[in-house]
Parts: structure tokens; C-alpha cells; sequence
């Protein structure tokens, strides 16, 4: 139990494009989601939280106007990267919240690599 | 100060060495304590989760928390090639609606 996915695994696009980025809880219900962003030999940056039904709260210093997270469910929250430039190249990574240990722990999704030409 | 200080390594051993890592911090909110493993290019994976103080075990795993000291550890028994890994200290505390805050991880390569 506790698995959470994220798709694409992948994507490159060119700069000033949108890029859409699902992360879906399989076999558990979360109010709540964690957006993250991982430089290279780095640790977890927290971007954003997202409640299902409600809109997402940003960490300081993130536009929220680049990064729009929509959690229109209890499985599935997305990230849209807007007008993505080169320096939103990175390791995008998703968490849910609960799961079988419960509200105290995170369930990571695999990752989405973005790289934008 | 960061609020999570663990050591980056990398950390060498071989094959079947005990391995231990360690997170100190200086929070004393913090009553949820995680381990996550992330190999390169993956999300990471909860590996222990132990609530306050005291130990916890899985398999060749064991996760310690001392709150009087403010001090975190992972011990891996009989250590595989298959660990190398990053290892990843995160801890939460309950007035910050669980965010998780995260060491910076420590690079661990078990040699064959």
C-alpha cells in the first residue's frame, strides 16, 4: 500500500511552453500533497502544499503565478509549470500525505525530470 | 543553524559493515522522525518512521531517537551493495501541519 505515482517520468519542451505534471495517490486517499523541487546532489526543496478543494500555499520566494497546482481530488494533484524557461530545469517530486503509517508521513512519487530548451 | 544537520559524506564501507547514519536538530517540536532512501534519479522511500523517543527495527534496519539529546540515527546490519545510496533524515512536527523538513542527506556507498 502507499504508492503514489507521477507522470511523465520525463519531459523536454521549449522554452515558453506550459508543462502539466500529475501526481496521483493509487491505493490511498490524500487531502493533502506536497510539491518538491531537487537540484543535483541536493535535498528536497518544499515548493508547495496542496488541499484537496482549496487552493495551494507556497513556500516564500515561489511564484505562484509559474507554478499552479490544482488538487481537484482526493487522488490527484497537479503541477503546471507555465511559460517554462531554462532555469525550471529540475527534479520535480510529489508527495501525499496519510497512507497506511497515517497523517504523520509522506509517500514520494517516483519524480518527473524536466528540461526546457 | 539549519534546523536538520546531517553529514553529506559520501560514506564508504564494505560489503557487511554495520552502517550508521545520523541527523541532529534543534527543534524540540519534533515528535515525527523519518528515514527515506533515494537512489539517484527516484523519489525517495520511506524506509522507518518512529514516533518520539526510543527504537524501532525492520529487518536489517534499526531507527533510534533521543530527544533529550536532540540526536537521530539509522543503523543498516550487514550492509549490501544494493544500499548505496542517499539516505535522507525528515522529521515533522504536529503545530506545523506535518511539513516535513529534510537533512541534506547523507551519500552512503557500500562496497562489494
Amino acid at each position: 500500500g502507499a504508492v503514489v505515482s507521477q507522470h511523465p517520468s520525463r519531459v523536454i519542451c521549449k522554452s515558453g511552453t506550459s508543462v502539466k505534471i500529475e501526481c496521483r495517490s493509487l491505493d490511498f486517499q490524500a487531502t493533502t500533497m506536497f510539491w518538491y523541487r531537487q537540484f543535483p546532489k541536493q535535498s528536497l526543496m518544499l515548493m508547495a502544499t496542496s488541499n484537496e478543494g482549496s487552493k495551494a500555499t507556497y513556500e516564500q520566494g515561489v511564484e505562484k503565478d509559474k507554478f499552479l497546482i490544482n488538487h481537484a481530488s482526493l487522488t490527484l494533484s497537479t503541477l503546471t509549470v507555465t511559460s517554462a524557461h531554462p532555469e525550471d530545469s529540475s527534479f520535480y517530486i510529489c508527495s501525499a500525505r496519510g497512507g497506511e503509517t497515517g497523517e504523520e508521513t509522506q509517500y514520494f512519487g517516483p519524480g518527473t525530470r524536466l528540461l526546457v530548451l | 543553524q539549519k534546523e536538520v544537520e546531517q553529514d553529506p559524506g559520501p560514506l564508504s564501507v564494505p560489503e557487511g559493515a554495520i552502517v550508521s547514519l545520523n541527523c541532529t536538530y534543534s527543534n524540540s517540536a519534533f515528535q515525527y522522525f523519518m528515514w527515506y532512501r533515494q537512489y539517484s534519479r527516484k523519489g525517495p522511500e520511506l524506509l522507518m518512521y518512529t514516533y518520539s523517543s526510543g527504537n524501532k527495527e525492520d529487518g536489517r534496519f534499526t531507527a533510534q531517537v533521543d530527544k533529550s539529546s536532540k540526536y537521530i540515527s539509522l543503523f543498516i546490519r550487514d550492509s549490501q551493495p544494493s544500499d548505496s545510496a542517499t539516505y535522507l533524515c525528515a522529521m515533522s512536527a504536529v503545530d506545523s501541519s506535518y511539513k516535513l523538513i529534510f537533512g541534506s542527506g547523507t551519500r552512503l556507498l557500500v562496497r562489494p
